[in-house]
């Protein structure tokens, strides 16, 4: 069976310090993956998403990147943590027309 | 625009009674649509979805869903509550190949 793992599951980050967020699928091949956020545990902002190694497809411009260096593999990151960029991180992974299952999510924090 | 509406925030019902979360759609051609389950500070979980066929969908933990084209609904259906039903919850409908378009979400709290 499939498993996402994501880590950490809580980060607290001081404004201006980098961010990397990791999502690791196992128990399946070339999965289409994503990353949301949820602010104030509410709507899914969806922020990137990839269908393949090296593709990624942002949807909204903004303060973070995402890479996929490995197949199962989905890396959010930012160089700069904003404020704004507090909340609750989601990745998923999706096969072909399938449903969407998420991950645990990571709490960030930015002080 | 393709879009989800759960026109409700918050549904309160007694345990035992029964439970509607409402969803309505707008999505062009023949909608893929999903309810998904979020506990506080966890990631969603998949209920039930609909693709084709049998307008009424069974899912887990005793939910189900009612398509109906005409309304363009999709509300998601427990016949008898519990108080561990007290959620977050979801409604979405894919965009395309690879999207899905979420609602704003329907907090339901089931009192004792």
């Amino acid at each position: 069976s499939q498993t996402i793992h994501q880590w950490p599951a809580t980060l607290v980050q001081p404004v201006g310090s980098p961010l990397s967020l990791e999502c690791t699928v196992e128990g399946t091949s070339n999965p289409n993956l994503y990353w949301y956020r949820q602010a104030a545990g509410r709507g899914l902002q969806l922020l990137f998403y990839s269908v393949g190694i090296g593709q990624i497809s942002s949807e909204v411009p903004q303060n973070l990147s995402a890479s996929r260096p490995q197949d199962r593999q989905f890396i959010l990151s930012s160089k700069k943590l904003l404020l704004s960029d507090s909340g609750f991180y989601l990745c998923a992974w999706r096969l072909a027309t399938d449903t969407q299952y998420f991950g645990p999510g990571t709490r960030l924090t930015v002080l | 625009a393709q879009s989800v509406a759960q026109p409700e925030d918050q549904v309160n019902v007694a345990e035992g009674n029964p439970l509607t979360v409402k969803c309505t759609y707008s999505v062009s051609g023949n909608p893929y649509l999903f309810w998904y389950v979020q506990y506080p500070n966890r990631g969603l979980q998949f209920l039930l979805k609909y693709i084709t066929g049998d307008n009424l969908v069974k899912g887990s933990y005793g939910f189900e869903a009612e398509f109906n084209k005409s309304q363009t609904s999709f509300h998601l259906k427990k016949p008898s509550a519990l108080v561990s039903d007290s959620a977050l919850y979801f409604c979405a409908a894919q965009l395309g190949d690879y999207k899905l378009s979420f609602g704003a979400g329907t907090t339901v709290t089931v009192r004792a």
